[in-house]
């Protein structure tokens, strides 16, 4: 079955300080991986997605995920963290095991303090 | 293009009684899932609907029922409802199953049972 873990409750960063929101996945076969963001009493909304190629992923926001095929993981990134980044971060893993179901990691909080 | 829109945004429910939840999906989305969010479990998947049929069911009492119509929009029922139903019920749609095509989520209805 298909997985994905989020190693971390809560990132706490400053300002300006770049950020990384870890992610691993448990697949088999070739992993489908996204990343969304939920701000407080919305919905997701959806950041970046790696289904192939380049394993430098660009999204909104100017966040980026970097896919590791050896390591599994797809930790998202930002060179420069606005207080306005934090929020509730998701890493999601297709499973095409599963009719294509969508798995959810537990979530990280991101706190960025000016 | 209008986002995923979910209705009514909040309802207060007592035990025993059932509940619909709406959602209407993105124009051109075929796909429409169903996730349950709480604190302590995450976000749980309920079941997608794809051309009228459900695809795929999580792992959900048979309290928890859901139906699409032809126009894609979908419906959610929970039937004798219990305390532990209280939460944020997100929708989200895709414009297939395709597994590299994203979720768009819409902004939620909160149930809280009392």
């Amino acid at each position: 079955a298909q997985s994905v873990a989020q190693p971390e409750d809560q990132v706490n960063v400053a300002e300006g300080n770049p950020l990384t929101v870890k992610c691993t996945y448990s697949v088999s076969g070739n992993p489908y991986l996204f990343w969304y963001v939920q701000y407080p009493n919305r919905g997701l909304q959806f950041l970046l997605k790696y289904i192939t190629g380049d394993n430098l992923v660009k999204g909104s926001y100017g966040f980026e995920a970097e896919f590791n095929k050896s390591q599994t993981s797809f930790h998202l990134k930002k060179p420069s963290a606005l207080v306005s980044d934090s929020a509730l971060y998701f890493c999601a893993v297709r499973d095409m095991e599963n009719f294509n179901k969508f798995y959810f990691g537990s979530g990280t909080k991101l706190n960025v303090k000016p | 293009k209008a986002g995923v829109t979910q209705t009514p945004r909040y309802l207060i429910k007592t035990r025993g009684q059932q509940v619909t939840l709406s959602c209407s999906p993105i124009s051109g989305h075929r796909s429409v899932s169903w996730y349950q969010q709480t604190p302590g479990q995450g976000l749980q998947f309920l079941f997608e609907y794809f051309s009228e049929t459900q695809r795929n069911k999580g792992n959900f009492p048979g309290r928890f029922s859901g139906r699409q119509f032809s126009n894609s929009r979908s419906e959610m029922n929970v039937s004798t409802l219990e305390l532990g139903d209280s939460a944020l019920y997100l929708c989200a749609s895709s414009l297939a199953l395709e597994p590299s095509y994203e979720q768009y989520f819409g902004p939620g209805t909160r149930l809280t049972v009392t």
